[in-house]
């Protein structure tokens, strides 16, 4: 089955530890994407990447880093977490110029 | 900047109404143009994308158009239904940078 694959789906943690989200798709899709959602704001592209070794950043990317080293995976690293990154992150993938199909979400709180 | 509305906010109707959502993008050298379905708590399930070479695109009961020179993109759902029920999300993709509207949540009353 096609599909995004996001871990972990919730997470508590605390103010200033690192983490990281995975992201990984089965479609060979070289364009990946991360998001976060929040109310009031709708969604923001973080970080994308059109291949591997090929990452920019979108229009939020400050407080948060990321890698692709294989095509199919996509973490996003958060090395020092704050409060105001609490909130819904969605990884997306897709070739490049068609439908982006993206992850279940992972609920991040930061305390 | 790029900028993407949507009107209405919400919309509620009665089962079997056709109903209209609309998008519109600031910057109109758009790529393409996507819509989506998000339940609640859910990710987004992508329902029609349009090339900006194409004037509209249809599944089902969906239909999409979308007017680059004008900057907009409506969806049109037909004979609506319960499971209709969700909040809708259009985004312009402009080559790398993807930027999304605030969504419309519908709600499809029996």
């Amino acid at each position: 089955e096609a599909q995004v694959t996001q871990n972990p789906r919730y997470l508590i943690t605390v103010t200033g530890k690192k983490l990281t989200v995975t992201c990984s798709q089965n479609m060979n899709h070289e364009y990946m994407s991360w998001y976060r959602q929040d109310p009031g704001l709708g969604l923001r592209q973080i970080y994308y990447s059109m291949n591997v070794e090929v990452t920019d950043k979108g229009d939020v990317p400050e407080g948060y880093k990321v890698s692709r080293k294989e095509k199919r995976n996509f973490p996003l690293i958060l090395e020092s977490p704050s409060p105001n990154q609490t909130s819904l992150y969605f990884c997306a993938s897709s070739r490049w110029g068609y439908e982006q199909y993206f992850g279940p979400g992972t609920r991040l709180t930061v305390t | 900047k790029q900028e993407v509305t949507q009107i209405p906010a919400a919309l509620s109707v009665p089962e079997g109404e056709n109903l209209v959502l609309n998008c519109s993008f600031t910057d109109s050298a758009i790529y393409n143009l996507q819509w989506f379905r998000q339940d609640p708590g859910k990710g987004l399930t992508s329902l029609l994308l349009i090339q900006s070479s194409q004037r509209e695109q249809t599944s089902g009961r969906l239909n999409a158009s979308l007017d680059k020179s004008s900057g907009r993109s409506t969806l049109y759902i037909a004979a609506s239904q319960p499971g209709d029920s969700a909040t809708y999300l259009c985004a312009a993709d402009y080559g790398q940078n993807f930027v999304f509207g605030p969504g419309t949540r519908l709600s499809v009353l029996p």
